[in-house]
């Protein structure tokens, strides 16, 4: 039973490049979550989605910031032009129903250094 | 929106002790309270949950206690063991705030041998 895949797990970039982080949920989980972890700190909530569904992307900067889960495939978490500030571990996680007590399980984890 | 408040930051404890880790949250519609623990450069892994409709859960060594009036939660780790080290997170979810967690600052728990 594979759990939350994430790819890829170490991201280098330089500042105005593009940055793509794909997550794939476990087997039968239909909701996708990704947090921001910045250095020495929490996680902070960004976006939640369902398939082909955003249901709450209040967490995300407006701008340069971008998510889908389509039909097929894993769900992305997109930055453009990224800046230093970027720099920190991206999570997502899964979860199997959207009950606000259902239980999210976390992906490895994309660890993204902006030059 | 959910604001959840953990303390201490950092604990050291020999190895035997009991440890405490205690959170509080603002939101009273909150229902749902993981811990979870992360070891460096890992996945935050879940070790144990509550929901709103018990004051206490117990899993061999972890407990969690919840009381509602007062809005906090607390984690407790018995007879702790080196490999219990690591950096714990209290969250918080309700239905009101959709579905997303909102986390505690962590702390970091030292056990030494």
């Amino acid at each position: 039973n594979a759990g939350v895949m994430q790819n890829p797990r170490h991201l280098v970039r330089r500042r105005g490049q593009e940055a793509r982080l794909r997550c794939s949920p476990m087997k039968g989980h239909s909701h996708v979550y990704w947090y921001r972890q910045l250095p020495e700190e929490g996680l902070k909530f960004m976006v939640y989605l369902q398939k082909e569904n955003i249901i709450d992307e209040s967490g995300m900067p407006k701008e340069r910031f971008s998510a889908e889960f389509p039909k097929e495939g894993p769900s992305i978490l997109r930055i453009q032009q990224v800046v230093r500030g970027d720099s920190a571990a991206y999570f997502c996680a899964s979860s199997h129903s959207s009950g606000s007590t259902d239980t999210q399980y976390f992906g490895p984890g994309t660890r993204l250094t902006v030059l | 929106g959910e604001n959840v408040e953990q303390h201490p930051s950092t604990l050291s404890v020999q190895e035997g002790d009991s440890a405490v880790i205690k959170c509080t949250y603002s939101d009273s519609a909150s229902n749902y309270f993981p811990w979870y623990k992360q070891e460096l450069g890992k996945r935050p892994q879940l070790i144990i949950d509550i929901r709103s409709n018990v004051g206490e859960k117990k899993d061999q060594r972890i407990a969690v206690t919840l009381n509602k009036t007062a809005k906090h939660f607390s984690l407790h780790i018995t007879e702790t063991q080196p490999e219990d080290s690591a950096v714990y997170f209290c969250a918080a979810s309700s239905n009101n705030a959709g579905n997303m967690l909102t986390f505690g600052g962590g702390t970091r728990l030292m056990v030494k041998p």
